[in-house]
């Protein structure tokens, strides 16, 4: 079941706030953040467990709010080279370790 | 040191062709992958082995056989190539299965013309 990400694209100027929601219909075990910049491989930023914690890369924080199978991506102060598309991708919690899904992506530009 | 590295970068080739793509990881790690990501930049996972285990075999057609002769390879053959598997094909590794960071190799772009 794959996750839903909203918003699909985002524009912001150097310095300003995004947040990146991502939401399944299904219980989660976890959540993963990637990041993708253009022509380049995926890379991980970072993962969330159940148990409602919130994690921080930089100036990217997450959070993860198991009863409402959500997860949010915070980007504060954004730079230029937070320009890519960030993934969230998904294990469900009946299905721990063996359906790790990837949502359809939510594109950011930074300009200056 | 490349973690996850892949062979070749790009493939352009004839609709009918045979082609294989190479990966290797030095991680150490148990389980890879096989994404693909198409033109909208879907990213959808083909087939994940561990420990040479084939564990996730998604609906994918038979042209396309995964092979993992050793922990630190998985290799990709496709058969009879169509215009539709024009791509980019990621290999991934990480430690286990699912719940775990996983760290991709440069992707390769496949071109059927």
């Amino acid at each position: 079941q794959q996750p839903v990400q909203s918003p699909q694209a985002v524009i912001l100027r150097e310095g300003e706030d995004a947040v990146i929601n991502c939401s399944s219909s299904k219980a989660l075990y976890s959540v993963h953040w990637y990041r993708q910049k253009h022509g380049e491989a995926p890379v991980f930023l970072m993962i969330l467990l159940k148990g409602g914690e919130q994690k921080g890369h930089e100036k990217i924080s997450a959070s993860f709010n198991e009863k409402k199978q959500q997860s949010s991506l915070y980007l504060t102060a954004s730079q230029l080279s937070y320009s890519g598309t960030y993934f969230c991708g998904t294990v469900q919690a009946d299905n721990y370790g063996q359906n790790f899904v990837f949502g359809p992506g939510t594109r950011l530009s930074v300009l200056p | 040191d490349t973690a996850v590295s892949q062979t070749p970068k790009y493939l352009v080739t004839q609709m009918g062709n045979d082609k294989s793509i190479k990966c290797e990881q030095n991680l150490g790690h148990d389980t890879m992958y096989w994404y693909k990501q198409d033109s909208k930049k879907f990213l959808k996972i083909m087939f994940s082995y561990n420990n040479k285990e084939l564990i996730i075999n998604e609906t994918v057609p038979n042209r396309f056989s995964p092979k993992s002769p050793d922990k630190a390879h998985l290799n990709l053959h496709i058969n009879s190539l169509e215009l539709g598997d024009s791509a980019v094909y990621f290999c991934a590794s990480s430690q286990g299965p699912g719940a775990v960071q996983a760290f991709f190799g440069q992707g390769t772009r496949l071109t059927v013309v």
